[in-house]
């Protein structure tokens, strides 16, 4: 069965203090790996897509890395403005509509 | 550009009750996909709406049913309504109904009294 395992499921950081979020996957045939910030009550705000291992995308202090079994959402020197829970998704080749998420990792930066 | 928009933002209904739940998709895009986020969970696939067709369904009962207009509007209708179906309802629109990525709307909120 298709799975998305998010670690730590929390995680509190000093402003400045980088760290990094672990999304594992067990997806038959992955065909796109997401990467999605959520605040308190609101929807998924989109960050990444990655399609294939050694893939890396950046956005401000975040940085999207892919392996054949993770994906890595690096968070370089983190404001307070960065704190939301952190989604990752994925598309199997069988479940072709369908994301697959993982329950979160819910990110607080402390000034 | 507009985005995902859902009405409406909150609902509150008593078990046994009907309700509609509404959203239009991003400009351009096509296909509709809604999903279940129960409190401190990730978001649960319940099914994919393309062409006005239901395309794909995740493991929800018939109580959970759909619809999409030719607008690519779509609907999201469940009936006898369980305590367990407090949730918050997303709606994700794409181009296409494969691997492109999923646009959020920002949700209504279902408490079920």
């Amino acid at each position: 069965e298709d799975q998305v395992t998010q670690s730590p499921e929390a995680l509190r950081l000093q402003e400045g203090e980088s760290s990094s979020l672990n999304c594992s996957y067990t997806v038959s045939g992955l065909r796109g790996l997401f990467w999605y910030r959520q605040d308190p009550g609101k929807g998924p705000e989109f960050l990444f897509t990655l399609y294939s291992a050694g893939e890396e995308k950046e956005k401000e202090r975040l940085k999207a890395t892919l392996t054949k079994k993770e994906s890595f959402l690096h968070i370089t020197a983190p404001k307070p403005e960065d704190s939301a829970t952190y989604l990752c998704a994925a598309h199997g080749s069988s479940n072709t509509g369908k994301l697959i998420f993982g329950q979160g990792t819910t990110l607080q930066v402390k000034p | 550009d507009a985005g995902v928009t859902q009405s409406p933002t909150h609902l509150i209904k008593t078990r046994g009750q009907q309700v509609t739940l509404r959203c239009s998709p991003k400009s351009g895009h096509d296909t509709v996909s809604w999903y279940q986020q129960a409190l401190g969970q990730g978001p649960q696939f319940i099914f994919q709406y393309y062409e006005e067709e239901e395309r794909q369904r995740g493991n929800f009962p018939d109580r959970f049913s759909g619809h999409q207009f030719p607008n690519y509007s779509s609907e999201l209708n469940v009936n006898a309504l369980l305590l367990g179906d407090s949730a918050l309802y997303l709606c994700a629109s794409s181009l296409g109904p494969t691997t492109d990525t999923q646009y959020f709307g920002p949700g209504t909120r279902l408490t079920v009294l």
